[in-house]
């Protein structure tokens, strides 16, 4: 089975910079996602992880640490539409493609 | 290029009815799975559907089943409705082969009365 953690909501400030954490537990590892979800809305995806580091993509960066079991997605320069819900995603090893495990979300508010 | 649709976008039924949702893939995609995603909780996976068979399939109960048609498009069907049913259920489509591109429907918004 698989475990995803992250926490239930966060709060920043405009301009700011806001790291999202995850953890995860599975049997086997096969690619981390992180999707934006704003209300209301289908997700979107923002990265994707399969080695361990960092990958940066504009103004988000996501990092991944496979022997920890862990991730983190890094916003920076924060605007007001980055309010939203965050979801990790891990595929497990000899899965379906397109089978992902989402954790819970974490839900970002953005404030002036 | 047209992005993935859904239909209908918000359903009402009755506990014990049945219910069909339908999707339409990205064009040029050919693998569509399907989420159900409870308020406040992320998408779990109920199914996948390449080339017009179910090729992975999450923790449900068979009264979830689906389809795929020769153009891609999907439809999944629940039986027996139940209270715990209502939520929004996500269509994503892919291309086979392709290691993350996974785009996301708007999703139907299903309510079990």
């Amino acid at each position: 089975g698989q475990n995803i953690d992250q926490p239930t909501e966060m709060t920043a400030t405009e301009g700011a910079i806001v790291q999202i954490n995850c953890t995860y537990q599975t049997s086997g590892f096969n690619g981390l996602f992180w999707y934006q979800q704003h209300a209301g809305e289908a997700p979107t995806f923002l990265s994707y992880n399969v080695l361990d580091g960092l990958e940066e993509k504009g103004r988000f960066s996501s990092f991944l640490s496979r022997s920890k079991g862990y991730s983190y997605l890094l916003l920076k320069e924060l605007q007001m539409k980055d309010s939203a819900s965050y979801l990790c995603a891990v595929r497990a090893r000899g899965a379906g493609s397109y089978q992902l495990t989402f954790g819970k979300g974490t839900k970002l508010s953005v404030i002036p | 290029e047209t992005g993935v649709t859904q239909s209908p976008t918000h359903l009402i039924k009755t506990r014990g009815q049945q219910v069909t949702l339908r999707c339409s893939s990205q064009s040029g995609h050919n693998t569509v799975s399907w989420y159900q995603q409870a308020l406040g909780q992320g998408p779990q996976f109920i199914f996948q559907y390449y080339r017009e068979e179910e090729n992975g399939r999450g923790n449900f109960p068979p009264r979830f089943s689906g389809l795929q048609f020769p153009n891609y498009s999907s439809e999944l069907n629940v039986n027996a409705l139940e209270l715990d049913d209502s939520a929004l259920y996500l269509c994503a489509s892919s291309l086979h082969g392709q290691s993350y591109e996974q785009y996301f429907g708007p999703g139907t918004r299903l309510t079990v009365t």
